[in-house]
Parts: structure tokens; sequence; C-alpha cells
């Protein structure tokens, strides 16, 4: 089965410049989310989709974040304007269902953002 | 809110020995889910193992197991028979809502 693919896999910009990233979740499922690591932390989620529709957005910072979902399979993240603190790596993962605490997550490889 | 720490951000050992990773959580649910996740440098996030609180027998997969204490809150990971390939950030994590993750401790693997 093929894994989470997300594009690109390094990014940098400068900062007030704007980003966007792309995910494909495992065919199948239905649970989508984001997660921002930065260096030397574990990954914090941003983001959790359950098919199209936003079921967990609290850690997102909606004054220069956005995500979308439109036909429940592939995700964009995007960052409008990028400040020096988004330097991180982001992270798309899925599951089968979300609601179930015992389905495990499968992370894609992230993307390195760099802001300058 | 749920916290996740990690008290030792590195850790070495001898190729073929063994280590234990450790890990503390503090929450006031019952009903949750605990996991190992293991980050390469190819930043893949990879499980290692999982466990579901309200079982009191320790999982193991193949040369990983863990020790559940309930009690203590505490949920450590021990790698048998280390190898090269085990190097890397490993991530405790604890889910009931959402997963939220520790700060990770950095293996090194000794040949």
């Amino acid at each position: 089965e093929a894994g989470v693919a997300q594009s690109p896999r390094y990014k940098i910009i400068e900062k007030r410049q704007s980003v966007a990233f792309w995910c494909n979740p495992i065919s199948g499922h239905a649970t989508l989310y984001w997660y921002q690591q930065i260096l030397g932390q574990g990954p914090k989620l941003l983001i959790q989709f359950q098919n199209n529709g936003v079921v967990d957005d609290s850690q997102l910072p909606k004054d220069r974040f956005s995500a979308e979902r439109l036909k429940g399979v592939d995700s964009t993240l995007k960052i409008q304007p990028a400040k020096l603190e988004d330097s991180a790596v982001y992270l798309c993962a899925s599951s089968l269902a979300g609601g179930r605490k015992d389905q495990p997550q499968h992370f894609g490889d992230g993307t390195r953002l760099s802001i300058l | 809110a749920q916290t996740v720490t990690q008290s030792q951000p590195e850790m070495s050992v001898q190729e073929a020995e063994t280590v234990t990773l450790s890990c503390t959580y503090d929450t006031s649910e019952s009903d949750y889910y605990l996991f190992w996740y293991k980050q390469p440098p190819s930043r893949q996030m990879i499980l290692v193992i999982r466990q579901e609180a309200y079982k009191q027998q320790n999982a193991t997969e193949n040369r990983f197991s863990v020790n559940f204490q309930k009690a203590a809150k505490s949920f450590s990971l021990k790698i048998s028979d280390s190898q090269l390939g085990d190097a890397a950030m490993y991530f405790c994590a604890y889910r009931s809502l959402k997963l939220t993750f520790g700060t990770g401790t950095r293996l090194t693997i000794i040949p």
C-alpha cells in the first residue's frame, strides 16, 4: 500500500512570503492531520479533517494559516504571510477512523520549511 | 491538558545491548492509548508499539517491549538486541481526543 505522500520535501522562503504544502493520504483513510514540528520538539497538531470537514483546528494560527480538503482526499496547508517562527517540519498523517483512539496515524516524510 | 514528558534528550547503547527509554504523562482520563514512534533522519514517524490503558499486560513487538505503570503514569520502551538501524529519535505519545507527543529522545547505537 502506498504511504502518505507530501510535497515539496524542502522549501525556503523569505519572511512575509506565502507558501503551500500538499498532502495525499493513504487510500481509504477518512481522517487527515497536519502537524507542525519545530526543531527539538515533538509534533504539534495544527488541524484534523474527517473527510472534508474540520474536526479540530484549535491550535491553527488562523490569522496566517489555512488548510483545506475539498474532496475529502488531498489536502493543502497554506501560510500567508510567513514569519520566522514558522520554520519547522510540517507533517501530514492519515488514519482510517479518526474518532477511534486505537487507530494508528500513518505519517508522511514531511516538508522542511526554512524562513529567511 | 495532557502532557507527555521524556526526560532523556539523548541516549546511547552498544550494539546488541538493551536500552530503556523513559516516558511519563499526565492525565485525568482513564481511557486512552499510548504509543512509541520512531523518527529516523528521513523524518517519517514510524509506529513502533502501542498500549491500551485498560490492558494490564505490557505490549511487545519483536525486540521492542514496554513497561506500562498506569498508577505511576509511566510508559517506558525497552529495546533488546539493539541494532544500527534502531538509531533515531523516539517519541512517546498519548492519545485521548488527539495525539500529544513528548519532546523525544535521540538514540545512538555504538557499533
